[in-house]
């Protein structure tokens, strides 16, 4: 495997459910996020990880809930989730520092594409 | 507040030369960045601007005027396979060993390539 992998490609739960959307890179970066797609916005940034500590929450709603218990391994916690929060997970990772995510990029998954109903 | 502003869809044929300008208005800049991303994939590293000028990478080029507050993003000799959105992203930290800037993303351009 390399890259960024996420896992599941598109997820269906109801607005009682409890699911996780799981991240795993394979690149030895150091810096991990989450960011949220809807149609026609901006990418949203959620959640950073540096070195396994979340370093920014971009006023996310309590109702997601990021866990990073490695440098390689990154999850989105959902409950009661709402139907505005339909939209397409990304992931991403970088090697920040010494002009590392400057020069090659975040690398992105595919995504989670999640729908609320 | 941060903003980034590119257009929303730009149309051009195969051979055409397209250029998507992206203007930020943002608390801090260190480098204007530019990601593809076909329908269903990943959003992919293209080029990334610290200083004002051109960087040519190939078909794709991208510029950058910190004055402006302005860049672009050039994609010449367009094929079929360029049909996809397009992303200007700005880090509003200087990156170092201590610090970690985060990128933050423009709405997209979707680029539509015809026959």
């Amino acid at each position: 495997e390399t890259g960024v992998t996420q896992t599941p490609r598109h997820l269906v739960m109801g607005m009682t459910n409890k699911k996780s959307l799981k991240c795993e890179q394979h690149l030895g970066h150091n810096a991990m996020y989450w960011y949220k797609q809807s149609a026609k916005k901006p990418l949203e940034l959620m959640f950073v990880y540096n070195f396994k500590e979340q370093t920014e929450n971009n006023s996310v709603p309590s109702r997601f809930s990021p866990e990073c218990p490695n440098s390689s391994h990154l999850f989105l916690h959902l409950h009661t989730l709402q139907p505005e929060d339909s939209a397409l997970y990304l992931c991403a990772s970088s090697q920040d520092g010494a002009g590392g995510a400057a020069n090659y990029g975040y690398t992105f998954g595919s995504g989670t594409r999640l729908t609320v109903v | 507040g941060q903003s980034l502003e590119q257009p929303s869809e730009v149309t051009a044929v195969e051979g055409a030369i397209v250029q998507i300008n992206c203007t930020y208005q943002t608390s801090g800049f260190y480098g204007l960045s530019w990601y593809q991303q076909h329908d269903g994939g990943a959003p992919t590293f293209l080029s990334y601007n610290g200083l004002d000028g051109l960087e040519e990478t190939g078909r794709f080029s991208s510029f950058l005027s910190r004055s402006d507050s302005y860049g672009y993003l050039l994609l010449q000799e367009l094929q079929m396979k360029d049909s996809a959105s397009y992303f200007c992203a700005v880090r509003d930290r200087a990156e170092t060993t201590d610090s970690w800037g985060k990128l933050q993303f423009g709405a997209g351009t979707q680029v539509v390539v015809t026959p």
